[in-house]
């Protein structure tokens, strides 16, 4: 079972749904980051959580220590949002990686 | 933010060569910084990780004589590939930490080398 497990793999939703992915960890974390890549691989980074809830835009990320378990949410999607979308835990000062999840949003 | 630059963004190079790549952190001084690569459709993986000044710390399987990182200043790391071969092509990317961001990392865009 892999420490950090993202789900779905893959998503394909119409433009202006509200998408939700997930995040599981096993593993202690200090944090978590959600990052985004797009066809040609640049990466960049989203957010970077240790408690709560953070805002940027349409992008929304939570997590629950508790639980470990940590959401991506994106409102109002448009088709531009579409990527690989990939949590990584940051435990003892490593990242795990989620495999990602491909996130396709239809006009 | 924080922001960490690559360079190259990408790069081409023949097979039998060596290719530099760099990672700088532009506004904070980076005392780790961690080399990842991605294959096709995989997620990323550690390759090794360095500490300002001292020798880098690679992963099992990664050849450390092929891929040679130096960390000689708290705002640069770099990365060379030497001897490359079509198998190296791949996604390189940086992150950089500093103690006073509190475990938090910053990646580098990345660079998509191609040998051919």
């Amino acid at each position: 079972k892999n420490e950090v497990e993202q789900s779905p793999q893959n998503l394909t939703a119409q433009e202006g749904e509200f998408i939700t992915i997930n995040c599981s960890y096993s593993v202690g974390i200090s944090a978590l980051h959600w990052l985004q890549q797009h066809p040609g691989g640049g990466i960049v980074s989203l957010f970077m959580l240790s408690s709560g809830k953070k805002k940027h835009g349409r992008l929304i990320a939570t997590i629950n220590i508790q639980e470990k378990h940590s959401s991506l949410h994106i409102t109002a999607s448009h088709p531009r949002d579409s990527a690989v979308y990939i949590c990584a835990a940051n435990s003892n000062y490593q990242l795990i990686w989620g495999a990602g999840t491909k996130l396709i949003i239809k006009p | 933010g924080a922001v960490v630059s690559q360079h190259p963004s990408w790069v081409i190079c023949k097979s039998g060569t060596s290719v530099k790549i760099e990672c700088r952190s532009l506004d904070f001084q980076a005392t780790t910084m961690f080399w990842y690569r991605q294959f096709p459709k995989q997620s990323l993986m550690l390759m090794a990780t360095s500490n300002e000044g001292s020798k880098a710390t690679y992963e099992q399987g990664v050849e450390k004589d092929k891929f040679l990182i130096n960390h000689a200043s708290l705002t640069l790391s770099t990365l060379t590939v030497t001897s490359a071969h079509p198998e190296d092509s791949s996604f390189y990317i940086c992150s950089a930490h500093s103690p006073g961001l509190h475990y938090e990392q910053y990646f580098g865009p990345g660079t998509r080398l191609t040998v051919t």
